[in-house]
């Protein structure tokens, strides 16, 4: 099992609904989280990040921690086409230096 | 606050020749840098961990006599590309962090190009 899966989408959405993107990850991956989006052609930018179990919320993104069941979500409400964009779910692997990105999905919101 | 420069943003250089590529940490000081590099619609791929003062750490496959890493300060991290080739022609992309959170700020990429 790869340390942090995602599904590799497309995941297309309209305009205004919830775009919903998964993470999994393995026992070697267990204490922080986190959300990256990059655009084309661009850098990976943080947007979210997350420590405990439960949901965590900044402005129309809220992330979700499931330790029991290894997963960690990223919801964006009201979606824009702005937010069309690869999101990259990441964990540490060991330590605070160790982060290990997922492949990333490709989220296209549209109009 | 966190943010990271790079420079060049992009770069083209002729087969043979060597090409260093800087990431700074412009208001905070990084405790450990990182180097990506990223193919076309593929996945990141890390190349090697750099703490100041300390030799870089690459990873599996990363050639560390062709990718050359130094880390002279906490706000500023070099890569040179040593004899490039065509395949090195990619988008490389540094981070960093402070502190023990584990976040990583990226800066906004060098684009090379090797004809």
């Amino acid at each position: 099992q790869k340390e942090v899966e995602q599904n590799s989408g497309p995941l297309s959405v309209p305009e205004g609904a919830i775009a919903s993107l998964n993470c999994t990850y393995s026992d070697r991956v267990s204490q922080s989280f986190f959300w990256y989006r990059q655009y084309s052609g661009k850098s990976p930018e943080l947007i979210m990040s997350i420590y405990s179990n439960g949901d965590k919320e900044d402005g129309r993104f809220t992330a979700q921690l499931n330790k029991a069941s290894q997963y960690v979500s990223l919801l964006i409400r009201d979606s824009q086409p702005s937010d069309s964009a690869t999101y990259l779910c990441a964990g540490n692997s060991g330590g605070y230096q160790k982060v290990t990105f997922g492949t990333g999905t490709k989220l296209q919101v549209i109009p | 606050g966190a943010v990271v420069s790079q420079h060049p943003s992009w770069v083209i250089c002729k087969s043979g020749t060597s090409v260093k590529i800087e990431c700074r940490s412009l208001d905070f000081q990084a405790t450990t840098m990182f180097w990506y590099r990223q193919f076309p619609k593929q996945s990141l791929m890390l190349m090697a961990t750099s703490n100041e003062g300390s030799k870089a750490t690459y990873e599996q496959g990363v050639e560390k006599d062709k990718f050359l890493i130094n880390h002279a300060s906490l706000t500023l991290s070099t890569l040179t590309v040593t004899s490039a080739h065509p395949e090195d022609s990619s988008f490389y992309i540094c981070s960093a962090i402070t502190g023990t959170s584990g976040e990583q700020y990226f800066g906004p990429g060098t684009r090379l190009t090797v004809t």
